[in-house]
C-alpha cells in the first residue's frame, strides 16, 4: 500500500517570503500522480498543483511550484511571495495510475503566513 | 457548475440517533468518494463508488456506517446508531475517470454527536 508522509505538522512564513513544504511517499509503482491540496479555514479543499510521475519537468502554477525527485520519492511544494490568503492546511496526495482514482493523503502541514 | 454539494453543512445530534449525510457530485463525474477528517487521524477514505457501484468500503469503520449511491446524482452516508466518537467533518468528493483528474471536494458536513 502507498503511504504519504508529511513531517512538518506546522510551519510559518513572513508575508512575501518563500516557504517549502515537504512530502515523501512510498510506492513500488513507476507511473502515478502527485497532488498538493489546500484547505483554508473555510475547510474547502482546493487543488493547488499536480505532477505526473512520467514528466521530469517540475510543475508550476503561478507562485506555486514543486520539486519532484522521483528516485528519492520526494515531492515538495514551494510557495513564493507568500500571501495572507495562503494560510491553510496543505495536503500532499498520491494516486496510482491504475487504481480507480483512489487517492492517499498525507496528514497535512498547517501553514501560517504572518503579516 | 455548482461543484460538489453536501447537506447539511452542520449536524448536531444525540448519541444513538440516526444521521444521514447527503452528497450531489459534479454532473458527469464517474467517481464519488466519502472521507472523514479528524485532528487525530487526518483525512480518511471511507468508501468510494465508480458509476454508482461501491468499489472499496474497507475504510468504513463499523457496521454502523453505510453508504449508497442510488443514481449518478446522489449519494448518502448513514450512521446508525451514532456515537460521540463519530464527531468529525465528513467530505464528499467526485472526479472524472482518467489518471490525472483530481478530486473535487464538497464543503463538508461537520457532525457533532453529543
Amino acid at each position: 500500500a502507498q503511504t504519504v508522509t508529511q513531517s512538518q505538522p506546522e510551519m510559518s512564513v513572513q508575508e512575501a517570503e518563500t516557504v517549502t513544504l515537504s512530502c515523501t511517499y512510498d510506492t513500488s509503482e513507476s507511473n502515478y500522480y502527485l497532488f498538493w491540496y489546500k484547505q483554508p479555514p473555510s475547510r474547502q479543499m482546493i487543488l493547488v498543483i499536480r505532477q505526473e510521475a512520467y514528466k521530469q519537468q517540475n510543475a508550476t502554477e503561478n507562485r506555486f511550484s514543486v520539486n519532484f525527485q522521483k528516485a528519492a520519492k520526494s515531492f515538495s511544494l514551494k510557495i513564493s511571495d507568500s500571501q495572507l490568503g495562503d494560510t491553510a492546511m496543505y495536503f500532499c496526495a498520491f494516486m496510482s495510475s491504475g487504481g480507480y482514482q483512489k487517492v492517499t493523503f498525507g496528514i497535512g502541514t498547517k501553514l501560517q503566513v504572518i503579516p | 457548475d455548482a461543484g460538489v454539494i453536501q447537506s447539511p453543512r452542520h449536524e448536531v445530534t444525540e448519541m444513538g440517533q440516526e444521521v444521514t449525510l447527503r452528497c450531489k457530485p459534479i454532473s458527469g463525474h464517474d467517481y464519488l468518494f466519502w472521507y472523514r477528517q479528524t485532528m487525530m487521524r487526518g483525512l480518511e477514505l471511507l468508501i468510494y463508488f465508480n458509476n454508482n457501484v461501491p468499489i472499496d468500503d474497507s475504510g468504513m469503520p463499523e457496521d454502523r456506517f453505510s453508504a449508497k449511491m442510488p443514481n449518478a446524482s446522489f449519494s448518502n452516508l448513514k450512521i446508525q446508531p451514532s456515537e460521540p466518537r463519530d464527531s468529525a467533518v465528513y467530505f464528499c468528493a467526485s472526479s472524472l475517470a482518467g489518471g490525472r483528474n483530481e478530486q473535487f471536494f464538497g464543503p463538508g458536513t461537520r457532525l457533532t454527536v453529543l
